[in-house]
């Protein structure tokens, strides 16, 4: 069965660190793979996605994600934190194979940035 | 519109009680996807449809819940007899070609239901 798990359900990060959010997907054949936001009180929106091409995804607002099939990660960056980047990060998973249009999500990572 | 647009934002309801909720698609998006966020967890597929194809109606959790979509425009999420394990918010997301095409989902912001 599809399965995204995220490593923690909270991460808490000062304005200018790093910002590392955990993705580990299961799926025997490498399946396209997502990283989704949602700011307080918004829709979710996708900040980047890994469909086959580079392995290192760059995304929206400076975040970045890479793929590593020895792994099965999709670990989310980025090198500086913003307080505008607080905000809940869902990372996702599709087949490459019948089963078009389902995404598989995560349960959430929460981000907050302390000044 | 220039996004997906849902309603009602929040709805309260009664246990037993039928609701509808209401979905707008970007025009032109060929594909509509349902999810179910309930609190603390990750976003649960219900249903996805694409143009003119059968709808996909795995993820519906009980024969409680159905959906419809008109053409490629409106689609609506039918609670029957709502129970308190319903209380979620529903999310509405479309999609130009479907996954394959684009990846990308565009999502609206949400009903929240809750049943009391």
């Amino acid at each position: 069965a599809q399965s995204v798990t995220q490593l923690g359900s909270h991460v808490s990060v000062s304005e200018g660190a790093l910002v590392l959010l955990r993705c580990n997907y299961s799926s025997s054949v490498p399946p396209y793979l997502f990283w989704y936001v949602q700011y307080p009180n918004q829709g979710l929106q996708l900040l980047l996605k890994y469909t086959s091409a580079a392995t290192l995804v760059k995304g929206i607002n400076g975040f970045e994600a890479e793929f590593k099939k020895s792994e099965t990660s999709f670990h989310l960056t980025k090198p500086s934190a913003h307080m505008s980047d607080a905000a809940e990060y869902f990372c996702a998973q599709a087949d490459r194979g019948s089963t078009l249009g389902r995404l598989y999500f995560g349960r959430g990572t929460q981000l907050t940035v302390w000044p | 519109g220039a996004g997906v647009s849902q309603s009602p934002s929040n709805k309260v309801t009664e246990k037993g009680k039928d609701v509808e909720l209401r979905c707008d698609p970007i025009s032109g998006h060929t594909a509509l996807y349902w999810y179910r966020q309930r609190l603390g967890q990750g976003l649960e597929f219900l249903i996805y449809f694409q143009g003119n194809s059968a709808p996909d109606k795995s993820g519906l959790p009980s024969d409680r819940f159905s959906a419809e979509r008109t053409g490629e425009s409106v689609s609506t999420l039918t609670i029957q007899r709502t129970q308190q394990e319903d209380s979620a918010v529903y999310l509405c997301a479309s999609s130009l070609l479907g996954l394959a095409n684009t990846g990308e989902l565009f999502f609206g912001e949400g009903s929240r239901l809750t049943v009391l």
